[in-house]
C-alpha cells in the first residue's frame, strides 16, 4: 500500500520557468516531511523539508509547500536551471511515533529542464 | 570519508548464490536504514539500526534477508539464496542520532549497490 504518491512520473519545464512538482499522501500520522534529489548512479541527496507546523519552508530557489488537510505536498523551483534536471523523491516520516522513524518514499517525479 | 561508503556499485549474481552488501556510515551517525528500489519503485524500507541492535526488521522481505552492524558502524545487508526478484538498488542512509525536537529525520544515503541476479 503506497502511503505516499507522486502521480506525475515525469515533467518537463523551460529554463527560467516554474516547476511544480507534486506529492500526496494517505497517513494522518506522517509530521514530518522531505524532498530528495537524485541524478543516475548517484544516491539521493537531500534538498529540503518541511515539519507539520508548518505550511511554507523556503530555501534560496526551492519552496516546499505543505496543505495538511488535502494531505499534499509540492516543491517548487523558480527559476529552474538545466542543473535541475533529475528525479526528485518525495518522503515522510512519524517522528512523533515511537520506532523506526523510517521513511516513506513516492515513486519519484523525473524533471526536465530545457534549455 | 565525509559521505555514505557503499561497496560494490555493481554486483551480478547466479541465482541461488548468497551476496554480501557493504555499508560504511558517516562518521558519528547511529542510525543506519538499509533500502531498495526496485525497477519504477520508490525506495522501500528494509531493516533499522539505532547503534548495533536492529529494533526494527519489519521490512526485510523474507528470511533470507538478514544484516548486521559492528562497532556502531560498517553494516552488512546479506541475501541468502538469491532469486531474480531481488534484483535492485540497495541503498544504504544514515542519520546522526535518534528523533527529537532537534534532531531531524533526515537521512543521508549512499549511491547504492545495484544487484543484478541471472
Amino acid at each position: 500500500d503506497q502511503q505516499v504518491k507522486q502521480n506525475s512520473p515525469s515533467l518537463s519545464v523551460q529554463e527560467g520557468r516554474i516547476s511544480i512538482l507534486n506529492c500526496d499522501y494517505t497517513n494522518s500520522m506522517f509530521d514530518y516531511f522531505l524532498w530528495y534529489k537524485k541524478y543516475p548512479a548517484e544516491g539521493p541527496t537531500f534538498l529540503i523539508s518541511i515539519s507539520s507546523i508548518k505550511d511554507k519552508n523556503e530555501d534560496g530557489r526551492f519552496t516546499v509547500f505543505l496543505n495538511k488537510s488535502a494531505k499534499h505536498l509540492s516543491l517548487h523551483i523558480v527559476p529552474s536551471q538545466p542543473g535541475d534536471s533529475a528525479v526528485y523523491f518525495c518522503a515522510a516520516s512519524a517522528m512523533r511515533v515511537r520506532g523506526a522513524n523510517n521513511l516513506f518514499f513516492g515513486t519519484g517525479t523525473r524533471l526536465t529542464v530545457i534549455p | 570519508g565525509a559521505g555514505v561508503s557503499q561497496s560494490p556499485s555493481n554486483k551480478v549474481t547466479e541465482k541461488g548464490k548468497d551476496v554480501e552488501l557493504r555499508c560504511d556510515p558517516i562518521s558519528g551517525h547511529t542510525a543506519l536504514y538499509w533500502y531498495r528500489q526496485s525497477l519504477g519503485q520508490g525506495l522501500e524500507f528494509l531493516i533499522y539500526f539505532q547503534g548495533n541492535s536492529a529494533p526494527d526488521k519489519s521490512g526485510l522481505p523474507s528470511d533470507r534477508f538478514s544484516a548486521e552492524r559492528t562497532g556502531g558502524s560498517v553494516s552488512t545487508l546479506t541475501i541468502q539464496r538469491t532469486q531474480q526478484e531481488d534484483s535492485a538498488v540497495y541503498l544504504c542512509a544514515t542519520r546522526r542520532g535518534v528523533t527529537s525536537g532537534r534532531v531531524k529525520n533526515i537521512q543521508y544515503f549512499g549511491a547504492g549497490t545495484r544487484l543484478s541476479v541471472l
